[in-house]
C-alpha cells in the first residue's frame, strides 16, 4: 500500500520569509498527491493537487508544489509566508487503482512569527 | 459555498457506550469518507462508501464500526462499544465522483471516551 513521510514535523520561519515543506511517498504504483491544510479547531482544507500533466502545481493561498517523480517527492512552496498561514499542513497519496485509500503523512506544523 | 457539516463537534461518552456520529455530505456528492485522527497523530483512513454499500475500508475499521446512510442527505458511523482508544477527532468527507479526486472535509467530531 502507498505510504506518505513528512519529514518535518515542525517548520517555523519568520513572516515574509520563503518555505518549503517537504513530502515524499512510496508506491508500487501511480499515485495521486494532494496537500491539505488544517487550521486550528478546524477541519481540511484542500491546497492544491497532483493528477497528471505539469509537475507544478499551483494551489490556493499562493502555494504551489511539484511533483519528482524520480525522487517520490511532492515537496510545498511558498516564496513568501504570512503570519495567516500558520496551520498544519498534510500531504496525502491515492493510488490510480485505488482511490478511496487516501493515506496522509504526519503533518507538518508551519508557525509563521512576526 | 456548500460544505460538510458534522454533529455533534464534541461527544463525550463513556467506555463500552454506543455513540453514532453524523455527517451530511454535499449535496450532489456520491462518495463518502470517514477518516480518524488521533491527537498529535496522523490523519488515518477508515472507510469509504459508495452506492449504499462500503467500497473500501482499513484495518482499523473492524468489526465495532459502521456506516449507515439512513437517508438522502446524512452519513453515520456508529461505533457499538466505544474503547478508551478510540478518543480521536472524526472527520467526514464526500466527493463528487471517483474522478476528479478532490475530498471536501467536514470540520471533524471530537470524540472522548473515559
Amino acid at each position: 500500500a502507498q505510504s506518505v513521510t513528512q519529514l518535518d514535523s515542525q517548520v517555523p520561519v519568520f513572516e515574509e520569509a520563503p518555505v518549503e515543506l517537504r513530502c515524499n511517498y512510496s508506491s508500487s504504483v501511480s499515485v495521486y498527491l494532494f496537500w491539505y491544510v488544517q487550521y486550528p479547531n478546524q477541519g481540511l482544507q484542500l491546497l492544491l493537487k497532483y493528477l497528471s500533466g505539469s509537475t507544478l502545481v499551483k494551489g490556493i493561498n499562493g502555494f504551489e508544489a511539484e511533483f519528482n517523480k524520480s525522487q517520490t517527492s511532492f515537496h510545498l512552496r511558498k516564496p513568501s509566508v504570512h503570519i495567516s498561514d500558520t496551520a498544519e499542513y498534510f500531504c496525502a497519496v491515492t493510488e490510480l487503482r485505488n482511490n478511496n485509500d487516501m493515506r496522509f503523512g504526519a503533518g507538518t506544523r508551519l508557525t509563521v512569527k512576526p | 459555498e456548500p460544505e460538510v457539516t458534522q454533529t455533534p463537534s464534541h461527544q463525550v461518552t463513556q467506555m463500552g457506550q454506543e455513540v453514532i456520529l453524523r455527517c451530511v455530505p454535499i449535496s450532489n456528492h456520491l462518495y463518502f469518507y470517514w477518516y480518524r485522527q488521533i491527537l498529535g497523530q496522523k490523519v488515518e483512513f477508515l472507510v469509504s462508501f459508495y452506492n449504499n454499500e462500503i467500497s473500501e475500508k482499513s484495518e482499523i475499521f473492524d468489526d465495532q464500526f459502521s456506516v449507515e446512510r439512513p437517508d438522502g442527505s446524512n452519513f453515520t458511523l456508529k461505533i457499538r462499544s466505544t474503547k478508551l482508544e478510540d478518543s480521536a477527532m472524526y472527520f467526514c468527507a464526500s466527493s463528487e465522483d471517483a474522478f476528479t479526486y478532490e475530498q471536501y472535509f467536514g470540520p471533524g467530531t471530537r470524540l472522548t471516551v473515559t
